[in-house]
Formats: structure tokens, sequence, C-alpha cells
């Protein structure tokens, strides 16, 4: 099946300091990626929509000024999160969808926990 | 109002037993799409299995299986002869097709099997 991979897994940084995530769709292609935030023992929420070649779309609440997202390829988005604080410590998932394939599922990438001190 | 309710925190069930993990779901959208996603301990998310609105006949993938009741809105997820890999984080999700081809994916809260000898 369709494999997304994401990098780096775990990442543990000072408070202040940015985090880059990148997340790659390896055998196809995905005009939109997803990102999702998980703190522990809870379900996933939705950061932002990746589009390929324009902004990212995102949730209300989020703030596009400390969660930046890049969607340079079709194969590759990636979410640096800016000025990090202890309270951004979560699992990051990012997702993307074969745009080929109507109505196909979507592939989730491994996750990056973030852990900052 | 939630779109994606799981009413289950956790289940337990033997292996070699039949379980049973409740979703219903919420939206004026005639077109929409159902899945249910497996989290192990790892953290990854593991696609199950696929239900369209249209579908006519309930999906299955080997032990897993939907039981889609449209008019009751549920879309619960049956797993047979479970194993002990079973153990895990699961989750119901709906796409609905009005919101474009970007269509995200809402997640439900989750629930959580242990698998018992």
């Amino acid at each position: 099946g369709a494999v997304v991979s994401q990098h780096p897994s775990r990442v543990i940084c000072k408070s202040g300091t940015s985090v880059k995530i990148e997340c790659r769709s390896l055998d196809f292609q995905a005009t939109t990626m997803f990102w999702y935030r998980q703190f522990p023992k809870q379900s996933l929420m939705l950061m932002a929509t990746s589009n390929e070649g324009s902004k990212a779309t995102y949730e209300q609440g989020v703030e596009k000024d400390k969660f930046l997202i890049n969607h340079a390829s079709l194969t590759l988005s990636t979410l640096t999160v800016t000025s990090a604080h202890p309270e951004d410590s979560s699992f990051y998932i990012c997702s993307a969808r074969d745009f080929l394939l109507a109505g196909g599922p979507y592939f989730f990438g491994p996750g990056t926990r973030l852990t900052v001190l | 109002a939630q779109k994606i309710t799981q009413t289950q925190p956790g289940m337990f069930v033997q292996e070699k037993e039949a379980v049973t993990l409740d979703c219903t779901y919420d939206t004026s959208d005639p077109s929409y799409g159902l899945f249910w996603y497996k989290q192990p301990s790892s953290g990854e998310m593991i696609f199950l299995i696929y239900q369209g609105s249209y579908d006519q006949q309930n999906a299955t993938e080997g032990r897993y299986s939907l039981n889609f009741q449209k008019a009751r809105k549920s879309a619960n997820l049956v797993i047979s002869a479970s194993q002990l890999g079973d153990s895990a984080m699961y989750f119901c999700a709906m796409r609905e097709w009005s919101t474009g081809t970007a269509s995200k994916l809402t997640f439900g809260t989750g629930t959580r099997l242990q698998v018992t000898l």
C-alpha cells in the first residue's frame, strides 16, 4: 500500500527553538496533505491542510505564524513549529491521499513525537 | 454537535471472540465516506476499512467488517476472531465530499480495545 514517511520520529528541543518536521509521500503524489496533533490519550486534531503550491488552510484556533507549513512539491510537506514551548509538546502526524484515486484511503505517517524542555 | 461519536472509551474481548466497536456520525452531506483506523502503542495510524455512503454492501477486509446502517447513521466495526495483536486504539473517521477534493477527515474520540487470553 501507499507509504507516507515522517522525519524525525522523535525530537527533543529547548524552549524557544524551532523544529521542522517533514512529511513525504513515497510512492504517490499528494496535492493535499494534512497535519494533525495528538495529545496523550486523545484523538487526532486537525491543525491544517497543506496545499501544494499555495497557502495552507488552518483550523480555527491554530496559529499560522507559529505552525508554518510549506508544501513545495507533490510529495513533500513540512511543518515548522516556531519558538516552541513546553505546551507544544505533542505527537504530530501527517496524512496524505493519492489524488489520482477517487475515494481512496488517507495514509498516515508514523508520527513525530516532539518534546520541548 | 459531534460529527463522529464513539461511545465506548474502552472494550475488552477474549482472544478468538468477535467484538463490535460502535461509531455514529452526523452529516447532512449525501456523499460521504467512513473510515476505521487502528493506532497501536507505537502511534502509527493503520487504515483498516472504508465505507462509502452510496455503497450498497457492507465493506469487508479480512477479519474486519463494517456494519453500515445508513438510516441510523452508524458504522460499527466488527473484528472477528480477535487476536492479541488487535489490542490498540481504534478510531472512526468521516470525510464529507461537499468540502471538496481536499476534504479532511474528522475523527471520533476513539475506543481502546484490549484482547485478553
